[in-house]
């Protein structure tokens, strides 16, 4: 089955740094990359996903990049802000998402 | 529109009682999923259905039961509790009924197990 590596689990900025987040995943099949965001004590939102014909998407301050050769794929914050603070999930998958470990990001004022 | 709704919000229960988490969504969704969340351990998934009358199994779906009767509810069914199984357990749905064509999951808010 797929397995997704996420990295790293902790990351501290200030307020206005850019934060960037590393996946790996192993199942060349895979075609489909979310990036979920999850406050303290709520459910995981979407924020910005990419299937493997693109190679970069943005949305405002987030973009995802994604390279099929080295399987890997990042999720790229700019301007960070203290409410970017959260864990952030990486997952891919082609019938069902396996999901990394999760990267607590602590953005300081 | 509720989205995803998932009942109930806490449950403490016993070694060996049986219990039943809910899910139901409004968005009429084919594909449902079930995920167990541990510290440290990302989203598990733990049984999935394409559509009304079909489920598969997951990664850890030992121990947990699910059917679908409709396309709005899922419920997931725990014969047997034990303390491994206490977690935080979501429920997801997205529109996609077919395999390798996703959309996104939404998911519900949670209910927090306690097995003692």
């Amino acid at each position: 089955g797929e397995n997704v590596e996420q990295h790293p689990s902790t990351l501290s900025v200030q307020e206005g740094d850019s934060a960037v987040i590393k996946c790996t995943y192993s199942d060349s099949a895979s075609n489909y990359f979310p990036w979920y965001k999850q406050e303290l004590g709520k459910r995981p939102q979407l924020i910005i996903d990419i299937r493997s014909n693109v190679g970069e998407k943005k949305d405002q301050r987030i973009a995802v990049t994604l390279n099929k050769t080295a399987k890997h794929f990042s999720l790229h914050i700019t301007e960070t802000q203290p409410e970017d603070s959260a864990v952030y999930f990486c997952a891919a998958g082609y019938s069902t998402l396996t999901f990394g470990k999760g990267t607590m990001l602590l953005v300081s004022p | 529109n509720a989205g995803v709704t998932q009942t109930p919000k806490f449950q403490v229960l016993k070694t060996g009682q049986s219990m039943t988490l809910q899910c139901a969504q409004d968005m009429n969704h084919e594909y449902m999923s079930w995920y167990r969340q541990d510290p440290g351990m990302g989203l598990r998934l733990i049984h999935y259905s394409v559509g009304a009358g079909i489920t598969d199994q997951g990664e850890v779906p030992n121990g947990y039961n699910v059917s679908r009767s409709t396309t709005e509810d899922f419920p997931l069914r725990l014969l047997s509790a034990a303390p491994s199984q206490t977690s935080v357990y979501f429920c997801a749905s997205s529109y996609s009924p077919l395999a390798g064509v996703y959309n996104e999951q939404f998911f519900g808010p949670g209910t927090r197990l306690t097995v003692l």
